[in-house]
């Protein structure tokens, strides 16, 4: 069964405005990460936040993760239309050798 | 670096038929995986691979093989196809980022799909 539950399924914006995804796991984990897939193409790896960490910058995206609500937030600020994507979240369970378990994934659309 | 490539990209199959989707990396990644991705479903693993000549069952195995005798590439086959298994493939490899705290962190990359469909 699917690890993590991301919230909302859809997100529509204007261009210049803030996307915040939510996801939601069950058990345990080594660290969360989130991916973003473009229509048509594989996953792009974005960042990684380790379960001793509560917040991560890395340009326009911020990640937060709450390990006692077993929650996580990415929040891109400033969206462009090239931000329009799905974007995923994904749980490293401890001891599971580097698998990752994946969630549903938010359709983010951007508007010029 | 190619990164990851899957071949073929697209491939229509009548039920019953079977065929082979080959996964390679150029990166010596150590793991390889297999997902499959459905409307609303997420990407779900079929099998992995974390060496040569290794492989272990995944969240959806059945109906699928895989084989992995060089460490490059990784091979995941239908046997006898179904059109429950219409989907789009994805194979990603991934290295040990680091380690800390006893626990290794992984970062996976993708190829660009394989999109199958079963008649």
């Amino acid at each position: 069964s699917q690890q993590g539950e991301e919230d909302p399924q859809a997100l529509s914006i204007q261009e210049g405005e803030n996307a915040t995804m939510n996801c939601s796991y069950k058990t345990s984990i080594n660290n969360l990460q989130w991916y973003r897939q473009n229509s048509g193409r594989g996953l792009v790896h974005l960042i990684l936040i380790r379960s001793n960490e509560r917040e991560k910058h890395s340009g326009r995206l911020r990640v937060t993760l709450d390990t006692s609500k077993k929650s996580s937030s990415l929040l891109i600020t400033a969206s462009r239309a090239a931000d329009t994507a799905s974007y995923f979240c994904a749980t490293d369970p401890y001891n599971q050798g580097g698998k990752l378990i994946f969630g549903q994934g938010t359709e983010l659309s951007v508007k010029p | 670096n190619a990164g990851v490539t899957q071949t073929p990209k697209f491939r229509v199959l009548k039920t019953g038929q079977s065929m082979t989707l080959l996964c390679a990396q150029d990166m010596n990644h150590e793991y390889m995986y297999w997902y499959r991705q459905d409307p609303g479903m997420g990407l779900r693993l079929i099998h992995y691979s974390v060496g040569e000549g290794t492989t272990a069952k995944g969240e959806v195995p059945d109906g699928y093989n895989v084989s992995r005798l060089k460490k490059q590439n990784f091979l995941l086959g239908l046997e006898s196809a179904a059109p429950s298994q219409t989907s789009v493939y994805f194979c990603a490899s991934s290295y040990r980022l680091g380690l800390a705290g006893g626990h290794s962190y992984y970062e996976q990359y993708f190829g660009p799909g394989t999109r199958l469909t079963v008649t």
